[in-house]
């Protein structure tokens, strides 16, 4: 079975510029989240789909981070601009949502590690 | 917000059993206490969860606490290989995975 694949691995960028990160989840899970890692800290939750629809975003920076997922498959994050502070490392993780709740778990992906400059 | 909290760093002689501590003391009644690790460079892995009950996989051991305010990851046999960052997490009923800092685990030699 394959994993949760991320694009790019890498990415330098300055500072007020734009940069967008896909991921695409284990096939068949229906859940999918985003997260942010900034180095020494645990991953933070930014946002969270079931399917397309969005169901927890409120860690997410509106202002200048956006998500969309819409075909429940696939996503993107964006952020636009970017801050010295949005470097980090952005992870992608997936679960299939099963009818047994907590029988399940979520699968990460490598993650995209972004450097602001 | 995190809703545990770890001990930062742990040492374990090779071979010997890891015991890894986590407090989780505002944990509500369905929620779930999940354990991931991270190696460096690489996203977390899942390792083991539980709800009352202690566990035992392949992996390792969770042992809860009758309150359920504490947990405690138990790696039987430590390899160079479990070297890694540590991670205990409460799952909530709306499927949010909330991390903490982690513990760093060294195996020693």
């Amino acid at each position: 079975e394959a994993g949760v694949a991320q694009s790019p691995r890498y990415k330098i960028i300055e500072k007020r510029q734009s940069v967008a990160f896909w991921c695409n989840p284990i096939s068949g899970h229906a859940t999918l989240y985003w997260y942010q890692q900034i180095l020494g800290q645990g991953p933070k939750l930014l946002i969270q789909f079931q399917n397309n629809g969005v169901v927890d975003d409120s860690q997410l920076p509106k202002d200048r981070f956006s998500a969309e997922r819409l075909k429940g498959v696939d996503s993107t994050l964006k952020i636009q601009p970017a801050k010295l502070e949005d470097s980090a490392v952005y992870l992608c993780a997936s679960r299939v949502a099963a009818r047994v709740w907590g029988t399940d778990t979520q699968y990460f992906g490598p993650g995209t590690r972004l450097t602001v400059l | 917000d995190a809703k545990t909290t770890q001990p930062p760093s742990m040492d374990c002689a090779e071979g010997r059993a890891a015991n890894l501590p986590c407090n989780h003391s505002t944990i509500s009644g369905n929620e779930y206490v999940y354990w991931y690790r991270q190696i460096h460079s690489q996203g977390p892995q899942y390792i083991i969860h539980g709800l009352k009950n202690n566990e035992t996989n392949e992996m390792a051991s969770l042992i809860i606490t009758e309150d359920r305010k504490s947990s405690t990851l138990i790696l039987p046999h430590a390899t160079l290989r479990d070297t890694a960052v540590y991670y205990c997490i409460v799952r909530t009923t709306g499927n949010q995975f909330y991390f903490g800092t982690g513990t760093s685990l060294t195996v020693i030699p």
